[in-house]
């Protein structure tokens, strides 16, 4: 099966820079996508990885690494808009636009 | 541009009836995925269509069912619901539903069931 691991909750305070990491347990996956979403609203994309390496967009950036089955979102300049729930997602071979999950890390930015 | 768009965005059912939930994907995107998250999870897929054909299903029991539209529009029917379809309910879209496409999410219906 696949899964995907991420801390439950992360607190840092504005103009900060914070990391959450996403382990995974997955074979035959085509990248790594990250995925912001407030309140249960809409997730919005954030930054996708198809390589190994450092992806960055804008204050957003991510990184991949399949050897060793982890990647994270790095979030830079923290702002108290940033507080949301961020999730990591794996798309699957062969599966489609099938997306598959971790169960998100809860983000609280501090003045 | 609209973004996806879902109907209703929030809905009260009791245990044993039946709902269905619309999506309007992005104009020219032909394929739409479902997604139903439970309070404090990640989203779980349940099915993609593209071009009308259903592309993939989750793990998800015969009372979930779905279709597309010639308008590339979608419909998720839930059928003799239970408590436990309690849910925000997401649908995505994507241009041609490859595996490398971004997906595009709706802000999504809300599904109570008492």
């Amino acid at each position: 099966g696949q899964s995907l691991e991420q801390p439950s909750e992360v607190t840092a305070v504005e103009g900060a820079i914070v990391q959450i990491n996403c382990t995974y347990q997955t074979s035959g996956f085509y990248g790594l996508s990250w995925y912001q979403q407030h309140d249960g609203g809409a997730p919005t994309f954030l930054s996708y990885n198809a390589l190994d390496g450092l992806e960055e967009t804008g204050r957003f950036s991510s990184f991949l690494s399949r050897s060793d089955s982890y990647g994270y979102l790095l979030l830079q300049e923290l702002q108290m808009k940033d507080s949301a729930s961020y999730f990591c997602a794996v798309m699957i071979y062969n599966q489609g636009g099938k997306l598959i999950f971790g169960q998100g890390t809860e983000l609280s930015v501090k003045p | 541009d609209a973004g996806v768009t879902q109907s209703p965005t929030h809905l009260i059912k009791t245990r044993g009836q039946h709902v269905t939930l619309r999506c309007s994907p992005i104009s020219g995107h032909k394929s739409v995925s479902w997604y139903q998250q439970v309070l404090g999870q990640g989203p779980q897929f349940i099915f993609q269509y593209y071009e009308k054909e259903e592309r993939g299903r989750g793990n998800f029991p015969d009372r979930f069912s779905a279709r597309q539209f010639p308008n590339y529009s979608s419909e998720l029917n839930v059928n003799a619901l239970l408590l436990g379809d309690s849910a925000l309910y997401l649908c995505a879209s994507s241009l041609a539903g490859r595996t490398e496409e971004t997906q595009y999410f709706g802000p999504g219906t809300r599904l109570l069931v008492l």
